[in-house]
Parts: C-alpha cells; structure tokens; sequence
C-alpha cells in the first residue's frame, strides 16, 4: 500500500529535550515536506526537500532540523523544544514535477511541556 | 497580511442542500490552485484542482477569478460524508511552495 508513515503519532515531552519525528514514503517520490498545523494559522511549510541531500527551509523553519541521507526518509529534528513548538506535524511526498499533488502522513501531537 | 484567506465557517449545511466559500489569495503571480479536503484533524488530502475556466468533479465545482484574486467550492446535493474542513491551496511558484489556508469548516446536518 502507497503511503506516508509518521512516527511517534502523539509524543509529550518536556523543553529542551532532543527529538526526532520519522517520515518515511514507499511511492519512491523526490519531494519531501514537512508542515505544522496550528488553529487559525493553516499549514505552514517547516522545511522541504527536492531530493536526496537537497533540503531548503520553507516559512518556519526557526527551532527544526532535517535531513535527506535516503530517499525514503526525512526526519524532522527539533534539538531543543520548547512550549511555542507544540503542535500537530504532518509530513508529505510527491512526486518531482508534481507537488501540488502531496501525499501527507497520518500527523504527530506535539505536547511540549 | 495572510497570503491565503479564508472564512473559516462553520457553515451549517442541512443535508441534500448546496454550499459554497470562496477563499482570497494576495499573490498575483500565484500559478496553481487546488481544493484540500481535511477531517477532525486527520491528514490533508487532495480534492480538486481549480482551473481557470472552472472545473467540476462530480457535485463539486470550483472556479477561479484571477482578476479579484478568488477562487471558490461549491457543493451541490451535501452529503453528510462532505462535513470536513477544506483547505484552499495555493502554488507561489512552480516548484516546491504552497500556501494553505486555515480551512473553511463545513457541517452538513441531517
């Protein structure tokens, strides 16, 4: 089955502690994204990537880290959170040439206490 | 100012009855334009795309206004599945950026 998985879906932690939010796709797509959701503020691009080892930032991307060393999988890595970060992430694929048409993942809760 | 503007309802739809929204973009060299669809905070998924003369898929019709910087949703025959959230999506340019919308919340009720 063709899809985005997210890992972990639902995650509390406190400020300052390192996490990393997997993504991995199995369509085989170059581009990757990751968003944030918050309530009134729509999805906001957190980073992308065109392909393996090309990653740019998008509109946020104060407080994140990624990396494209597969093509399948690109990690989002928050190296201290903290409150301002809690939030629902989702991570999306698509195929070069056609990223409007995005595949997103199923979502990660954030809590940062 | 948002790029992507959108009233963010709810609109409260009895079922068989026809709603539409519109959504307002501020970037007059944005290229694409695109309907998601988004349940109680699940996944985004794709609708529609909207072209510029209009475009229908099945009783969903959407249409773009380039001159006023518009595009709109209709939804004919409401069905209560079509109660969600949709997500006006917008292309700055060709390659890797889009602007969502906050979504416009649509209940449709029995």
């Amino acid at each position: 089955e063709a899809q985005v998985t997210q890992n972990p879906r639902y995650l509390i932690t406190v400020t300052g502690k390192k996490l990393t939010v997997t993504c991995s796709q199995n369509m085989n797509h170059e581009y990757m994204s990751w968003y944030r959701q918050d309530p009134g503020l729509g999805l906001r691009q957190i980073y992308y990537s065109m392909n393996v080892e090309v990653t740019d930032k998008g509109d946020v991307p104060e407080g994140y880290k990624v990396s494209r060393k597969e093509k399948r999988n690109f990690p989002l890595i928050l190296e201290s959170p903290s409150p301002n970060q809690t939030s629902l992430y989702f991570c999306a694929s698509s195929y070069q040439g056609d990223q409007e048409t995005q595949y997103f993942g199923p979502g990660t809760r954030l809590l940062v206490l | 100012r948002k790029e992507v503007e959108q009233d963010p309802g709810p609109f409260n739809v009895p079922e068989g009855a026809t709603v539409a929204f519109n959504c307002t973009y501020s970037n007059s060299a944005s290229q694409s334009f695109f309907w998601y669809r988004q349940d109680c905070r699940k996944e985004p998924k794709l609708l529609m795309s909207v072209y510029s003369s209009g475009n229908e898929d099945g009783r969903f019709t959407a249409q773009l206004n380039r001159a006023s910087q518009y595009i709109s949703l209709l939804i004919r025959d409401s069905k209560l599945s079509d109660s969600a959230t949709y997500l006006c999506v917008v292309s700055i340019v060709s390659w890797g950026k889009l602007q969502f919308g906050a979504g416009t919340q649509v209940v449709v009720t029995p």
